[in-house]
């Protein structure tokens, strides 16, 4: 079964600064997918970037992009110029390409709190 | 278009009652998977749905379950509920390129 970690329960960064979240994941497969999703205080969590392992280049989406580290099972998520809309949940997730009968099943890391100082 | 709608928003219930989540999924979403969330665990899968058949089950006892209707929208089902079953309950759909989306949730205590 896959496993997804992320080490830092809590982090904060000063707005306009730039902060780094980590997430290692432990899975035998060689092809999947690792996301990171946003999730602010009572509100839905929404994808924030994808990866496909497959893909040797990282990841970017504006402010946000990865550091994928695919022999090491890291993918770290960088968030460049943060604001004050940036304080969140932020969770690292894994799917497999392999899941069964089609299925999209995400195992999640515990979550990064994410404060923001103005 | 019209996000991933999630009901009750919040419910109390005490041991032993059952209780029904409703999740009604983006147009043309036909994939759903329901998740539960707690400070402990964290998120995890309890199962999905695509075209009415269960896809894929997650590692929780009988007393969840769920289904799916011909309009895509899912429900689940818990009975019997124990203190532990306090969760907020996340439902998510899929569009065609795979990218979730997610409800805002059902936050259910067990008294």
């Amino acid at each position: 079964a896959q496993t997804v970690t992320q080490s830092q329960p809590e982090m904060s960064v000063q707005e306009a600064e730039t902060v780094t979240l980590s997430c290692t994941y432990d899975t035998s497969e060689s092809d999947y997918y690792l996301f990171w999703y946003k999730q602010p205080p009572s509100r839905q969590m929404i994808l924030v970037i994808r990866q496909e392992a497959y893909k040797q280049q990282n990841a970017t989406e504006n402010r946000f992009s990865v550091n994928f580290q695919k022999a090491a099972k890291s993918f770290s998520l960088k968030i460049s110029d943060s604001q004050l809309g940036d304080a969140a949940m932020y969770f690292c997730a894994y799917r497999s390409t392999y899941s069964g009968a089609g299925s999209y099943q995400l195992t999640f890391g515990k979550g990064t709190k994410l404060s923001v100082i103005p | 278009k019209a996000g991933v709608t999630q009901t009750p928003r919040y419910l109390i219930k005490t041991r032993g009652q059952q209780v029904t989540l409703s999740c009604s999924p983006i147009s043309g979403h036909r994939s759903v998977s329901w998740y539960q969330q707690t400070p402990g665990q964290g998120l995890q899968f309890l199962f999905e749905y695509f075209s009415e058949t269960q896809r894929n089950k997650g590692n929780f006892p009988g007393r969840f379950s769920g289904r799916q209707f011909s309009n895509s929208r899912s429900e689940m089902n818990v009975s019997t509920l124990e203190l532990g079953d306090s969760a907020l309950y996340l439902c998510a759909t899929k569009d065609r390129t795979g990218e979730l989306f997610f409800g805002e949730g059902s936050r259910l205590t067990v008294l």
